[in-house]
């Protein structure tokens, strides 16, 4: 069956500009959590969303952040106002339940000038 | 201290070999442990999960657990060029949150 997938597979943008960063996970996977990895280090947690909800933010740097899943399958990762060091590879996982194996997407690479 | 910490790398194995690959983690509520591959460019893809004291064993792969020394290891025996990747080791919570160690670079030579 399909996979994960996320779009855009990479993203260039200048310091200042919005991006938004899409995952559809797998389908009838309720759990769905999106992370940021940078070079030479493992994937970081942002976000756990269980259904449309937001589960556990903790992991978002700051309120340039937001992430959504209004329909409880696609999810948008909204970034405001991007800095240098939003570079990174955000990657997106799905569970079909929450401490099951979370397959993760191919991720977006994305650059701020 | 961090919260999961691997073996520093790189490791380096002759083709044929046994590699041993080795996680240790803080946090003694976590629930459910793994192992992932990642190639170069490439998105994390499950090796072994392990979620109970012991062994347990998938073809070339076997993972143990330690729940009381907070350890996690992988074993990859044969080892193939092909196994040359970063290997990440990942700890999770009791709602699936998955805490990542910063990966051992293992390269198999021929």
């Amino acid at each position: 069956g399909a996979g994960v997938s996320q779009t855009p597979s990479n993203k260039v943008t200048e310091k200042g500009k919005y991006v938004e960063l899409r995952c559809d996970p797998i389908s009838g996977h309720t759990a769905l959590y999106w992370y940021r990895q940078s070079l030479g280090q493992g994937p970081e947690f942002l976000i756990y969303f269980q259904g449309t909800g937001a589960a556990d933010d903790s992991g978002l740097p700051n309120d340039r952040f937001f992430a959504v899943r209004p329909e409880g399958s696609v999810s948008t990762l909204k970034i405001q106002r991007t800095e240098r060091g939003d570079s990174a590879v955000y990657l997106c996982a799905s569970s079909p339940g929450t401490i099951d194996t979370q397959y993760f997407g191919p991720g977006t690479r994305l650059t701020v000038l | 201290q961090k919260e999961v910490e691997q073996n520093s790398g790189p490791l380096s194995v002759p083709e044929g070999a046994i590699a041993s690959l080795n996680c240790t983690y803080s946090d003694r509520g976590s629930q459910s442990f793994f192992w992932y591959r990642q190639y170069s460019g490439k998105s994390p893809e499950l090796i072994m999960s392990i979620y109970s004291n012991g062994d347990k064993e998938d073809g070339r792969f076997t993972a143990q657990l330690n729940k009381a020394s907070q350890y996690v290891s992988l074993l990859i025996r044969d080892s193939q060029p092909s196994d040359s990747a970063t290997y990440l080791c990942a700890v999770g919570t009791s709602y699936g949150k998955l805490t990542f160690g910063q990966g051992t670079i293992l390269t198999v030579h021929p």
